[in-house]
């Protein structure tokens, strides 16, 4: 138990639907993220929130659509996506990254888009 | 751009062997190098970190060795186990600008 709970943990969503991802965490932290985790690649950085501001994204297709209704709280909101989309999503929090350097991930929701 | 390159990209080693993986980088503005295990079906979590101020930590099994002028750093697994067969994620932090850069990935199977 990191702290950090995603749901649902799988999803498998047709190209024209609408789904959301949901990331809650319960450890204090200010900053939460979404990141993407294909195989063979490294982590790739999605969105960043600091105290409930987007302070990142990173070039991300606007068919993923992040939400941050407070510090606790990470949505990403999912439309039109692409086969290609279809991956491990993993939210995570900190306190500042830049003191720590220590993220606190869920275990994911893998996404398999059809 | 890749901005920290890890290798291997999978790693086969008996048990009590050691186990290597090695991250090199790019941006002389990293000052925190941490390292993430991650286990199937769970997210990556912090393992062992190092800042560039010392050479070598160690934290049971664990030990990161680092090199600042050759801009590389690895990481040891001493006596290695079946328990440690996960996936290992190199990192390096700026925290000037708090931005988090992970490597590809290593991952690690210990046979018993």
């Amino acid at each position: 138990e990191t702290g950090v709970t995603q749901t649902p943990r799988h999803l498998v969503m047709g190209m024209t639907n609408k789904k959301s991802l949901k990331c809650e965490q319960h450890l204090g932290h200010n900053a939460m993220y979404w990141y993407k985790q294909s195989a063979k690649k490294p982590l790739e950085l999605m969105f960043v929130y600091n105290f409930k501001e987007q302070t990142e994204n990173n070039s991300v297709p606007s068919r993923f659509s992040p939400e941050c209704p407070n510090s606790s709280h990470l949505f990403l909101h999912l439309h039109t996506l692409q086969p290609e989309d279809s991956a491990l999503y993993l939210c995570a929090s900190s306190r500042i990254l830049a003191n720590t350097g220590e993220l606190f991930f869920g275990e994911g929701s893998r996404l398999t888009v059809l | 751009q890749q901005q920290v390159k890890q290798s291997p990209q999978s790693l086969i080693v008996q048990k009590g062997g050691i186990s290597i993986i090695n991250c090199a980088y790019e941006n002389t503005a990293f000052d925190y190098f941490p390292w993430y295990q991650q286990f199937p079906g769970k997210g990556p979590a912090l393992l062992i970190a190092i800042r560039p101020d010392v050479s070598e930590k160690k934290e049971g099994r664990f030990t990161i060795s680092f090199n600042k002028s050759a801009k590389q750093f690895s990481l040891h697994i001493m006596d290695s186990q079946p328990g440690d067969s996960a996936t290992y994620f190199c990192a390096a932090l700026s925290s000037n600008t708090g931005k988090l850069i992970f490597g590809q990935g290593t991952t690690l199977q210990v046979k018993p």
